[in-house]
């Protein structure tokens, strides 16, 4: 595709639920990160992966949530037993390599939690 | 604490003035980046410095990236309402893509 995408844009769950949030790179990007974002605020760092490694997962704010990119391609973001605070604008974002490029974001998923 | 601080946090000026927003850390960056964000759309790139003093210019919009690579400034010339957005800064950390972005800058310019 011509721009990251991301699925679903909108997601309304129930607390305790588990949650998956899908993201498609531009193709051939080298690099993916997954940031959180409140309104107003800039993007608060989550995770990213080189490829199918992730490289830093210290922003990850507890072990219910987790990420993978199996291929170096898609990546899925996954929130377990969701509680009402996760609530935000989840957005990623992908760049061609390393060395300040330019990272090109998603539309962002808005997950609710009930 | 946030490895990048933004300032000011918020700044309302009219058409035609000029402004300077800042971007400071302790930490030393390979490079820093100013993206610029408009409500309901995710951030844009406008720039990335990467040499310490650099100082490059887009349009109306002048950018310098502190000698010593852990601050940068951004000044726009004769604002206009068009300007208004959330301006971000980020940084990249141990040469190996990693990005961290600073809370942000909400500028408003009045017609």
């Amino acid at each position: 595709g011509a721009g990251v995408s991301q699925s679903p844009r909108y997601k309304v769950t129930k607390r305790g639920q588990d949650v998956a949030l899908r993201c498609d790179p531009i193709s051939g990007h080298v690099s993916l990160y997954w940031y959180r974002q409140a309104l107003g605020q800039g993007p608060e760092f989550l995770t990213y992966f080189n490829y199918e490694a992730q490289q830093d997962k210290s922003g990850l704010p507890n072990d219910r949530f987790s990420a993978e990119r199996p291929e170096g391609s898609i990546s899925t973001l996954t929130i377990q037993r969701t509680e009402q605070r996760d609530s935000a604008m989840y957005r990623c974002a992908s760049s061609q390599w390393t060395g300040g490029y330019e990272q090109y974001f998603g539309p962002g998923t808005r997950l609710t939690v009930t | 604490t946030q490895l990048l601080e933004q300032s000011p946090q918020f700044l309302s000026i009219q058409e035609g003035e000029n402004l300077t927003v800042y971007c400071n850390s302790s930490s030393v960056f390979s490079s820093l980046q100013w993206y610029r964000q408009e409500p309901g759309e995710g951030p844009v790139l406008l720039v990335t410095v990467v040499t310490g003093g650099e100082v490059k210019k887009l349009k109306r919009l002048t950018f310098q990236f502190g000698d010593a690579r852990k601050d940068s400034s951004l000044h726009i010339t004769a604002a206009q309402p068009g300007d208004t957005g959330l301006y971000l800064c980020a940084g990249e950390v141990n040469n190996n893509n990693d990005m961290r972005f600073g809370a942000g800058t909400r500028l408003t310019v009045k017609p």
